[in-house]
């Protein structure tokens, strides 16, 4: 079956340093591959977005790597800031058309 | 970016009683629109995917004639949960594709209703 893998133990560090998120798939062959924040009690919001043709992708002070062959993807946060604080989850494309299967999620505490 | 509503964020109702969420896109048009649960500590699980003007598409072992969904216009989908039960509490979240979106284009989720059912 489909499995995604993000780590379940809370990363925690200081601020200014990167922070680093693994996700790893299985029995997958996903076109694209996307990044969500989420805070408490929110709804997920969207960060970015890698298709399998690409290797890297940026957008300011984030990072996303997406390596087809090992099935992984590294999402990183440099300078990291408080508000940076919140769980992080990795989406791939699901069999029901555009719907997303998603990760349990990685918790960022960025401490001053 | 583009803005999807839920309504109400949170609600509390007894056992047995049915409640309706709607979720709307604010200004773009969503011929599909996804419901999600999401269990404390759990990842969002797919629950069905709403399409205007046609009936939706339920996950496996999601319940149909409980989770009724109904996607009457462009910029509204609801949710009902029939006959509601403690077990059915939950975080409810929907998201929406833009109707002028691709393949792997974001989705636009809504801010979650948190249901608790006594």
């Amino acid at each position: 079956s489909q499995k995604i893998e993000q780590n379940s133990e809370a990363l925690n560090i200081q601020e200014g340093k990167t922070a680093t998120l693994t996700c790893n798939y299985t029995n997958y062959s996903p076109a694209y591959l996307q990044w969500y924040r989420q805070d408490p009690g929110r709804g997920p919001v969207f960060l970015l977005l890698i298709r399998e043709n690409e290797k890297e992708k940026r957008k300011e002070r984030l990072k996303v790597t997406f390596d087809t062959t090992l099935k992984q993807s590294l999402f990183h946060i440099t300078a990291s800031q408080p508000a940076d604080s919140a769980t992080y989850l990795c989406a791939l494309d699901s069999n029901s058309g555009y719907a997303l299967n998603f990760g349990k999620g990685t918790s960022l505490l960025v401490t001053p | 970016g583009a803005v999807v509503s839920q309504h109400p964020s949170w609600v509390i109702c007894k056992s047995g009683t049915s409640v309706k969420i709607e979720c709307r896109s604010l200004d773009f048009q969503a011929t599909t629109m996804f419901w999600y649960r999401q269990f404390p500590k759990q990842s969002l699980m797919l629950m069905a995917t709403s399409n205007e003007g046609s009936k939706a598409t339920y996950e496996q072992g999601v319940e149909k004639d409980k989770f009724l969904i109904n996607h009457a216009s462009l910029t509204l989908s609801t949710l009902t949960v029939t006959s509601a039960h403690p077990e059915d509490s939950s975080f409810y979240i929907c998201s929406a594709r833009d109707l002028a979106g691709g393949p792997g284009d974001e989705q636009f989720f809504g801010p979650g209703t948190r249901l608790t059912v006594l």
